[in-house]
């Protein structure tokens, strides 16, 4: 398994504002992955996150909303870019060991855009 | 897509087995059958995987049927902090990411 921290864990923003998340892995990974859970729904996928390349996003999710950075093995970041209330979701990043299939969840990083 | 069917919610008496099923008709053959599941206020918890043997792990056993058009997930002693939304995904063990949550199925396991 792997033990991952997410921060903020939660925040409230201003319409407008943008709030960058962390998303930080006790062991190295290649496959990392950042979801959107919006109040009272299921997981979706925002974008894969490898290292070394280029972010995938998901049909619906764009580069300049959601920025990602993926500089290392361990560590992530994804930008909510000039956020409107429809943002307020709870944020999630995972890991997946490649040939295993299983994805390991950060807690979430909780978001509420005003 | 989804690609799996679950009951949107059940309960289970605390102490007895809770049987989660699943239905995935479509299933490629190289789709495993995957389940999480979510306690409130968390990230999604892996639970267990199989391809088409039975599996059984310290959390739970997963029973898939011979046609692997189902599954079932058992839970042998269910507990309180057993009580989560429960999700059946199907993918590739390589070559996809995608993890597919759809609705889950709700377990509340009651005193």
């Amino acid at each position: 398994s792997a033990v991952i921290s997410q921060k903020p864990s939660r925040d409230i923003c201003q319409r407008g504002t943008s709030l960058t998340i962390q998303c930080q892995v006790d062991s190295q990974v290649t496959m990392m992955f950042w979801y959107r859970q919006q109040p009272g729904q299921s997981l979706t996928l925002i974008a894969t996150a490898n290292q070394g390349s280029e972010a995938t996003y998901e049909s619906g999710f764009v580069i300049d909303k959601f920025p990602i950075s993926r500089p290392n093995l361990t560590f992530s970041t994804l930008t909510v870019s000039n956020m409107s209330p429809e943002d307020s979701s709870i944020y999630l990043c995972s890991v997946e060991r490649a040939g295993f299939g299983e994805q390991y969840f950060g807690p979430g990083t909780r978001l509420t855009v005003t | 897509d989804a690609k799996t069917t679950q009951p949107p919610s059940m309960d289970c008496a605390e102490g007895r087995a809770a049987n989660l099923p699943c239905n995935h008709s479509t299933i490629s053959g190289n789709e495993y059958v995957y389940w999480y599941r979510q306690i409130h206020s968390q990230g999604p918890q892996y639970i267990i995987h199989g391809l088409k043997n039975n599996e059984t792990n310290e959390m739970a056993s997963l029973i898939i049927t011979e046609d692997r058009k189902s599954s079932t997930l058992i839970l042998p002693h269910a507990t309180l902090r057993d009580t989560a939304v429960y999700y059946c995904i199907v993918r590739p063990i390589t070559g996809a990411n995608n993890l597919f949550f759809g609705t889950g199925t709700r377990l509340t396991v009651i005193p």
